[in-house]
């Protein structure tokens, strides 16, 4: 079974402070690991992957930290600024050589100024 | 920077109906999706396509189901006979390769059955 698991639906920050979103995994076998982020009426954005063999990758102000004993993956902003507040999906690769994704729920980030 | 096309961007339809989405994708792309994300769920995937033909289906993409990339640019799907639980919004992707980072997703299409 291949599933991946957002279980806050929401988190408020203030802005400036770090922001933490949560994801949970099932399947063992996966090779890599995706955040997107999701405004209003646009489509899904990469923001930033990890491969599994890594346990943490950062890109500017975000940072993807794994741990794989536990089946989690985090994403942490910092600082956080209003323009952070969207939906955050975090994804893997399904089954197959296809390419296709497997998203979780998703997070909505509000950062309040 | 390169986008992926898609319309309309809203679309009503009674039931019964058929609809085509219409999604244009970056042109040295090579593989091709679609996914749905029903309000307030998480987005599923619907069909892969490469090389001119379905290199996957999930169990959503039923026979009222279908994609065409009639003319090397174009990618549509088409839902033959509208169910209300289509009600969702539609997004269209692109990749160049198989570097999965690639992936690039369109701004959607909402599509309500009434």
């Amino acid at each position: 079974d291949q599933q991946v698991k957002q279980n806050s639906p929401s988190l408020s920050v203030q802005e400036g402070r770090i922001s933490i979103l949560n994801c949970d995994y099932t399947n063992s076998m996966f090779d890599y690991f995706l955040w997107y982020k999701k405004y209003p009426a646009e489509g899904p954005t990469f923001l930033i992957s990890i491969s599994s063999i890594k346990d943490k990758n950062e890109d500017g102000r975000f940072t993807v930290f794994l741990n794989k004993s536990a089946k989690h993956l985090s994403l942490h902003i910092v600082p956080s600024q209003p323009g952070d507040s969207a939906v955050y999906f975090c994804a893997a690769p399904g089954s197959g050589n296809t390419g296709k994704l497997i998203f979780g729920q998703g997070t909505t980030l509000q950062v309040k100024p | 920077e390169p986008e992926v096309t898609q319309t309309p961007s809203h679309q009503v339809t009674q039931m019964g109906q058929e609809v085509i989405l219409r999604c244009v994708p970056i042109s040295n792309h090579l593989y091709f999706y679609w996914y749905r994300q029903i309000l307030g769920q998480k987005v599923e995937f619907l069909v892969s396509f490469y090389n001119n033909e379905i290199s996957e289906k999930s169990e959503i993409f039923d026979d009222q189901f279908s994609v065409e990339r009639p003319d090397g640019s174009n990618f549509t799907l088409k839902i033959r006979s509208t169910k209300l639980e289509d009600s969702a919004m539609y997004f269209c992707a692109s990749r160049q390769s198989y570097m999965i980072y690639g992936y690039t997703f369109g701004s959607g299409t909402r599509l309500t059955v009434v």
